[in-house]
């Protein structure tokens, strides 16, 4: 299974409103990801989390807040978020193999989200 | 710091004719180097990847990419384009040393004309 779900597929939220974007693996992956991609542009990285443990923030504002509960999950609470964070949100998986940046990432379909 | 670029935001070819994208990079350390494809409204898949060893890479759906250190590219190819092959490709690198972090070029759009 390469499997890499995300869950809503769709999310329409206001700028007041409080979401969570989720993400599941079940390869025993020790590293996730999350991605932002606007239209027509390559994923941006945001966070990586290695062994649960936060690993990379790409200076993402504070209105992002990404949690690892678990090895197989990944959330990420969205907070006041503005109509320019509209985007295509991705989370990917990796195996994080010691000493090496040669692991494949698994990337799920996405949460396409909206802020009015 | 390290970049790639792919030449070519667009291209058009038509089904059975050769599929060429163009990457290059450009890195103080060995690079590895990956292609990936995202079809509409999915997330990206895995084409290939270049790690060490042999220069020429064979990956899913009939594509292959060729390392040439010397010319710092990775283009991507496929002798013959299928309908199913429009999508949107992006080369991706990751520094030798530890560190998962990928690095995107601008993506390329492949259209596919019957």
């Amino acid at each position: 299974d390469t499997e890499v779900t995300q869950t809503p597929k769709h999310l329409v939220m206001g700028m007041t409103n409080k979401k969570s974007l989720k993400c599941e693996q079940h390869m025993g992956h020790r590293a996730m990801y999350w991605y932002k991609q606007k239209a027509k542009k390559p994923p941006e990285l945001m966070f990586v989390y290695s062994y649960e443990k936060l690993s990379i923030n790409e200076s993402v504002p504070s209105r992002f807040s990404p949690e690892c509960p678990n090895s197989s999950l990944l959330n990420l609470h969205l907070h006041a978020l503005q109509p320019e964070d509209s985007a295509l949100y991705l989370c990917a998986s990796s195996q994080e193999t010691a000493g090496t940046s040669t692991d494949t990432q698994y990337f799920g379909p996405g949460t396409r989200l909206t802020v009015l | 710091a390290q970049s790639v670029t792919q030449l070519g935001s667009h291209v058009s070819v038509s089904e059975g004719a050769l599929v060429l994208l163009r990457c290059n990079y450009s890195s103080s350390v060995p690079p590895y180097l990956f292609w990936y494809v995202q079809y509409p409204n999915q997330g990206l898949q895995l084409l290939l990847k270049y790690t060490t060893g042999a220069t020429l890479v064979k990956g899913i759906n009939g594509f292959e990419a060729e390392f040439k250190k010397s010319e710092t590219s990775f283009h991507l190819t496929k002798p013959s384009a299928h309908m199913s092959d429009a999508a949107e490709y992006f080369c991706a690198v990751t520094k030798g040393a530890a560190g998962n972090k990928l690095t995107f070029g601008g993506g390329t759009r492949v259209l596919v004309k019957p």
